[in-house]
């Protein structure tokens, strides 16, 4: 089955640790997103990646770095710089976002997520 | 002001009941306009997208966008239990078309 998955499901952080999310996807999508979700609030851009070895500060990136050494995986890395990273997570995936026909939009495909809570 | 303005809820509606879902947009370059679905605890998924203006109807659902008033909708006809989710608008110039902007979503119950 062609997919995204993201784990963990939950995790938990302690005070001043890092912790990295994973997101691997098997739909052969040369984009990927990582989003941050918070109650009463639109999905947040964290960072964003066209091509391998390639990404992008999206809206709220600092205290988050992300990596894109394969085409498939997309980890999202938290550190101690988060102040408040209390939050649910969602990686993302499209096709290629160089091709801009009018009319044409690139599906963004979501993983289920992982919520993460600091202690 | 936020960029796209979406009433949080809860909407709560009985079974069979046509509903409406609202955002309103400041952006007057935004050209591509979706509805995603996001089952409680899981990830959105795309219901329906709009290029421009215009009605676009699948099934029971349909979406339209105003752009003159720079508002768009969601309707749900014969609504079910099924259908309770939190439904998010997200909209997105064309340049950018990956770089969304979204509502903070509608809470939607369907009561039996």
């Amino acid at each position: 089955d062609g997919g995204i998955t993201q784990s963990p499901k939950y995790l938990f952080r302690k005070e001043g640790q890092n912790v990295t999310l994973s997101c691997e996807q098997n739909l052969n999508h040369d984009a990927m997103y990582w989003y941050r979700q918070d109650p009463g609030q639109g999905l947040r851009l964290i960072y964003y990646s066209q091509i391998v070895n390639d990404f992008q500060k999206g809206d709220i990136a600092e205290g988050y770095s992300v990596s894109r050494e394969k085409k498939e995986s997309f980890p999202l890395t938290v550190t101690s710089a988060q102040k408040n990273p209390t939050a649910f997570y969602l990686c993302a995936s499209s096709t290629p976002i160089s091709i801009k026909t009018p009319g044409s939009y690139n599906e963004q495909f979501f993983g289920p997520g992982t919520r993460l809570t600091v202690l | 002001q936020k960029e796209v303005e979406q009433d949080p809820g809860p909407l709560s509606v009985p079974e069979g009941a046509i509903v409406s879902l609202n955002c309103t947009y400041s952006n007057s370059a935004f050209q591509y306009f979706m509805w995603y679905r996001q089952y409680s605890r899981k990830g959105p998924e795309l219901l329906m997208y709009t290029y421009s203006s215009g009605n676009k109807e699948d099934g029971r659902f349909t979406a339209q966008v105003d752009k003159s008033s720079k508002y768009i909708s969601l309707f749900i006809r014969d609504s079910q239990p099924s259908d309770s989710a939190t439904y998010l608008c997200a909209m997105s110039d064309f340049f950018s078309n990956y770089q969304l902007i979204w509502g903070a979503g509608t809470k939607l119950i369907i009561k039996p």
